[in-house]
């Protein structure tokens, strides 16, 4: 049981290019979440699943986009990457929304030179 | 008004020693309060969570404490140990919306 796992761990890409972060759970659960984290703000929710096939906005969801094909997997998608970016990445996932527990991976250190 | 707003942002405290974070909120709404435990490397993790209606919850050494008329709630941690160093988080939840987020507090206990 592997619990959530993200893919990859460390990444540097450029100003302007694209790439995909994968998160796969194997818990079952329904609910999947990116977060972005930054120094003194916390956690900040980028977009959010409620189930295969359906997404929804975040806090700060411009700039990135999400797909949920599969209901173990949730894919974060950077279109064209900016230095603003640059950030720790978390997926974490529920067995329903709200009140239920989160469990989080060990995140992707992305950095936008 | 979605705002959760802890303090402080680093604590320091001394072995064996109480710490305590504060979190306060705007939204009367807000029915859940979770407090997470991150290590360095790692993501978070659930350590204990509150509802309004209860003053206080214990759950080992950990303690949340909740005030509903000042709209605040805190954590303690007696008898801190060096295993404690971690970054706290709380969080509110209110069914119009995901989780908020307070920014963190970085505590360090000294051996």
């Amino acid at each position: 049981n592997a619990g959530v796992t993200q893919t990859p761990k460390f990444r540097v890409l450029k100003t302007g290019q694209s790439m995909t972060l994968l998160c796969a759970q194997d818990m079952n659960h329904e609910y999947m979440y990116w977060y972005r984290q930054d120094p003194g703000m916390g956690l900040r929710l980028i977009h959010y699943s409620v189930g295969e096939g359906t997404t929804a906005k975040g806090e700060v969801p411009d700039g990135y986009n999400v797909s949920r094909l599969k209901k173990q997997n949730f894919l974060l998608g950077l279109e064209s990457a900016a230095p603003s970016q640059t950030s720790v990445y978390f997926c974490a996932s529920s067995l329903a929304g709200g009140r239920n527990e989160q469990f989080f991976g060990p995140g992707t250190r992305l950095t936008v030179l | 008004q979605q705002q959760v707003k802890q303090s402080p942002q680093s604590l320091i405290v001394q072995k064996g020693g109480i710490s305590i974070i504060n979190c306060a909120y705007e939204n009367t709404a807000f029915d859940y309060f979770p407090w997470y435990q991150q290590f360095p490397g790692k993501g978070p993790a659930l350590l204990i969570a509150i509802r309004p209606d209860v003053s206080e919850k214990k759950e080992g050494r950990f303690t949340i404490s909740f005030n509903k008329s000042a709209k605040q709630f805190s954590l303690h941690i007696m008898d801190s140990q060096p295993g404690d160093s971690a970054t706290y988080f709380c969080a509110a939840y209110h069914s119009n919306y995901q989780l908020i987020w307070g920014a963190g507090t970085k505590l360090i206990i000294k051996p």
